[in-house]
């Protein structure tokens, strides 16, 4: 079976520009959460979605962005990017009412 | 708002010893999570806890909860150099929601780990 599928893997943005990040949960999973992790850092908290509703949401601001598809994929989108969103994206799937999350590889983002 | 501390943050040790890694949460939890995560790489599952004195081991390490304390212990048994790693500890913020759709996890700064031969 295939894992948490995140795509790209390394991407390089300017200030200013906007980025899309997609991830496909394992199959049969409907939970997806988006995590930030910055270097040296333990990963932040962005976005939770279940069957295509927000159900969680961190403290970040409103440039950050998400949304769930029909078969479960989600897409996360950051706008009006700051050298500061540099890190590493995490997606997480689950499948509740199971605990466990498993995470994707993770897409490197740089903004320069 | 829910704080997740991790001691030590930076832990040298040689193998063939024995350590504690420590994970102090500030609000009552339902779920702790340990991860493992290698440089350049993602997180992997190592243990979750779910009920208070529970305890969980695989291989070398073996995880503890203590909801009373909000401390959770990750012990590390005659160290071997594979097990080099950033090790995260992770808290429910909320109780799970009934019939799925689980809120999202608080980690800790995580603690990183070098075992030397």
């Amino acid at each position: 079976d295939a894992g948490v599928t995140q795509s790209p893997t390394h991407l390089i943005k300017t200030r200013g520009q906007q980025v899309t990040l997609r991830c496909s949960p394992i199959s049969g999973h409907k939970s997806v959460s988006w995590y930030q992790q910055v270097l040296g850092q333990g990963p932040q908290f962005i976005f939770q979605y279940y069957e295509k509703e927000e159900r969680g949401r961190g403290n970040f601001p409103d440039r950050f962005s998400a949304r769930q598809f029909p078969n479960y994929s989600s897409e996360l989108n950051v706008n009006a990017l700051l050298l500061g969103d540099s890190a590493l994206y995490l997606c997480a799937s689950s499948f509740p009412p199971s605990y466990g999350y498993t995470f994707g590889s993770g897409t490197r983002l740089t903004v320069v | 708002e829910l704080k997740v501390e991790q001691n030590p943050l930076f832990l040298s040790m040689q193998e063939g010893k024995n350590y504690t890694i420590y994970c102090n949460y500030s609000t009552t939890s339902d779920r702790l999570y340990w991860y493992r995560q290698d440089p350049g790489k993602s997180l992997e599952s190592l243990f979750v806890l779910l009920s208070n004195g529970a305890v969980k081991q695989e291989g070398r390490l073996m995880a503890s909860l203590d909801t009373k304390a909000r401390l959770s212990t990750l012990h590390i048994t005659a160290a071997v150099h594979d097990l080099s790693a950033t090790y995260f500890c992770a808290v429910a913020s909320l109780p799970a929601y009934s019939g799925g759709g689980a809120d999202g996890l608080t980690f800790g700064k995580g603690t990183h780990l070098i075992i030397q031969p």
